[in-house]
């Protein structure tokens, strides 16, 4: 069956510390990866993208991981803030490229001042 | 821009009752999504459309759920009859088909079907 696994419901950092989130996908070969960040009462709102052929991609204090052999990817935040603290989601695209993407169940990132 | 606009914010209905919940997605933007959100499932497609037709709408729970994009700027989900299991936020998202399909979500409709 389709199934993407999001770690742990929740996970608690010191601040200052790298959060590391992990999502594993069955049963898929998607064609992009995408993860997103949740705040209560709010929707979700685009991070990052990586691509079936990229290994690894940056942006500021975030930095996600892509392996298709393993069907994971691995999302950390360096020197993590309170502000970070949220519900992280990933999100595939199963379409093969046509953008029908479905989501992980989500971690919630409580980083403790 | 405005972003994606989704209408009403909260809604509380008697069950049997018609829902009819609203998307206006982000100008320029071909492809529009609905998805529901529960603690219990987490966040589940139901339908997209492509330049406002249906593409796929394998997520739709049942015959009681219906989608239409009578144009590129406006979306409708209805629930009829609803049911207290249909409670849940009802997200709406809308993405450029030439990129690499960023969703812009709107902020959700709560609905609570009683």
């Amino acid at each position: 069956s389709q199934k993407i696994e999001q770690n742990s419901e929740a996970l608690n950092i010191q601040e200052g510390k790298t959060a590391t989130l992990t999502c594993n996908y069955t049963n898929y070969s998607p064609a992009y990866l995408q993860w997103y960040r949740q705040d209560p009462g709010r929707g979700p709102v685009f991070l990052l993208l990586i691509r079936e052929n990229e290994k690894e991609k940056r942006k500021e204090r975030l930095k996600v991981t892509f392996d298709t052999t393993l069907k994971q990817s691995l999302f950390h935040i360096t020197a993590s803030q309170p502000a970070d603290s949220a519900t992280y989601l990933c999100a595939l695209d199963i379409g093969g490229g046509t953008y029908k993407y479905i989501f992980g169940t989500g971690t919630r990132l409580k980083v403790l001042a | 821009d405005a972003g994606v606009i989704q209408s009403p914010r909260h809604e509380v209905t008697e069950m049997g009752q018609e829902v009819t919940l609203r998307c206006k997605p982000i100008s320029g933007h071909d492809y529009l999504f609905w998805y529901r959100q529960t603690m219990m499932r987490g966040l589940e497609l139901l339908i997209y459309f492509n330049n406002n037709v249906p593409i796929d709408d394998s997520g739709m729970p049942e015959d009681r759920f219906s989608a239409k994009m009578p144009n590129a700027s406006f979306s409708t989900l209805k629930i009829q009859p609803s049911e207290p299991r249909d409670s849940a936020v009802y997200f709406c998202a809308s993405t450029r088909g030439l990129d690499t399909g960023e969703l812009f979500f709107g902020e959700g409709s709560r609905l609570t079907v009683l």
